[in-house]
């Protein structure tokens, strides 16, 4: 079964670069989000999209930004990169804003480290 | 933590014996998931507890639910050296009129099973 699928995998960027990553959801899926899970920390919501619009937002960096497109993958830009954006980057998709749903699906994550 | 607290933070135990995870929760929720992540890996959803059942079972996993004291915990029955993992707890809280349920994460509990 196709499952959520991130890219790339790994990303090496010095500071002050930008950084895009995608993220294509299940099929069907119609919400996204992202979260960001530093070295030994818990995954911290980021945003979401839900059919295309900005449906919540958590704590994300004003130098972030992202969008869902017309086919439902998206992508978080990142940019002027800092130290401590080194994280993980998940996304997860789910159907109807999983409201009530068991379908929420991470993929495997990107590991952007900023040197 | 966004959203609440596990403990412990860390446990070791011997192969063949029982681990138990507990997490508290801040919010009113719609349910509670546990995932498991192997180090720098993706987030491996496990189970679900809707917030109107007090006990589940899969496998060789039994989460229970207390609302009341706005708790969960995992058991991993007869655990094996595969198990070695870290597991979270993450929270869906219902929004009203809220288009999207982000999850919220607990801080985690890594699990060492020792051969």
């Amino acid at each position: 079964a196709a499952g959520v699928i991130q890219s790339p995998r790994h990303l090496i960027k010095e500071k002050r670069e930008t950084a895009t990553l995608k993220c294509y959801p299940i099929p069907r899926h119609d919400t996204v989000y992202w979260y960001q899970q530093g070295p030994g920390q818990d995954p911290q919501f980021l945003i979401s999209f839900y059919e295309k619009m900005q449906s919540d937002k958590g704590s994300i960096p004003d130098r972030f930004s992202a969008q869902q497109f017309s086919d439902y993958h998206s992508e978080l830009n990142m940019s002027s990169l800092e130290l401590g954006d080194s994280a993980l980057y998940f996304c997860a998709s789910s159907l109807g804003g999983g409201q009530g749903s068991l379908g929420y699906t991470f993929g495997s994550g990107t590991r952007l480290t900023v040197v | 933590s966004q959203q609440g607290e596990e403990d412990p933070q860390a446990l070791s135990i011997q192969e063949g014996e029982n681990a138990t995870m507990n997490c508290s929760y801040k919010t009113s929720i719609n349910n509670l998931q546990w995932y498991r992540q192997n180090s720098g890996r993706g987030l491996v959803h496990l189970i679900l507890i809707r917030s109107n059942e007090r006990e589940k079972h899969s496998g060789r996993l039994r989460v229970t639910l207390d609302t009341s004291k706005k708790s969960s915990s995992l058991l991993i029955t007869a655990s094996r050296a595969a198990d070695t993992a870290s597991y979270f707890c993450a929270t869906d809280a219902w929004r009203i009129g809220g288009a999207t349920n982000k999850l919220i994460f607990g801080t985690g509990t890594l699990l060492a099973v020792q051969p």
